[in-house]
């Protein structure tokens, strides 16, 4: 699977957007971009997840650069109980390959 | 629709002692995952399950772990022997696999294991 890069920790007011970037420069055509979450010590949590066109769900949107390189997880508003570790992952969805590999994520923390 | 489900939340054991953590999937799911998180580390695949079958167990150690998901009941990770190395919180997760359309894996809430 393509390895994914985030920086360490971001952080924003609550109520605004917040943007959480990936890079996947060596993503391949077959490869799904995957965004889980891990509040604390929870379980992690899907968010959403696409292949080449951007996504919207109830949680989040997804933006999948053209080249399908980078991508961005948007937070439309924020709350404190967003704060948490974020991991992109990109996966090829076939069955003996299933595994996910989680990487550091990303620190988003939500200020007051 | 209940989720993953994960028993027991919190287990103690002895060195030397055998754990046992079950997981039963999402309704209607027949793949399970799981997957090891050590303390200040992030979560590392263990192995990957389907009824009655090990697809890929390429993180699980060695010795003295094995997994199972019968045809009837939950999945069940075993660990032998247990060190105080083997404490770490175990997450499964399950999937309904859709081949081709993007598979979503969902995750229980975890057992946390402390090896005394």
């Amino acid at each position: 699977d393509a390895k994914t890069t985030q920086p360490p920790s971001m952080d924003c007011a609550e109520g605004r957007a917040a943007n959480l970037p990936c890079n996947h420069s060596t993503i391949s055509g077959n490869e799904y971009v995957y965004w889980y979450r891990q509040i604390h010590s929870q379980g992690p949590q899907y968010i959403i997840h696409g292949l080449k066109n951007n996504e919207t769900n109830e949680m989040a949107s997804l933006i999948i650069t053209e080249d399908r390189k980078s991508s961005t997880l948007i937070l439309p508003h924020a709350t404190l109980r967003d704060t948490a570790v974020y991991y992109c992952i990109v996966r090829v969805d076939t069955g003996a390959n299933s595994k996910l590999t989680f990487g550091k994520g990303i620190t988003l923390s939500v200020r007051p | 629709n209940a989720g993953v489900m994960q028993n027991p939340r919190h287990l103690v054991r002895r060195r030397g002692q055998e754990a046992r953590l079950r997981c039963s999937p999402m309704k209607g799911h027949s793949h399970v995952y799981w997957y090891r998180q050590l303390p200040e580390e992030g979560l590392k695949f263990m192995v990957y399950l389907q009824k009655e079958n090990i697809i890929d167990e390429s993180g699980m150690p060695k010795e003295r772990f094995s997994a199972e998901f019968p045809k009837e009941g939950p999945s069940i990770l075993r660990i032998q022997q247990v060190v105080r190395g083997d404490s770490a919180a175990y997450f499964c997760a399950s999937s309904l696999h859709l081949q081709g359309a993007g598979e979503t894996q969902y995750f229980g809430p975890g057992t946390r294991l402390l090896v005394l």
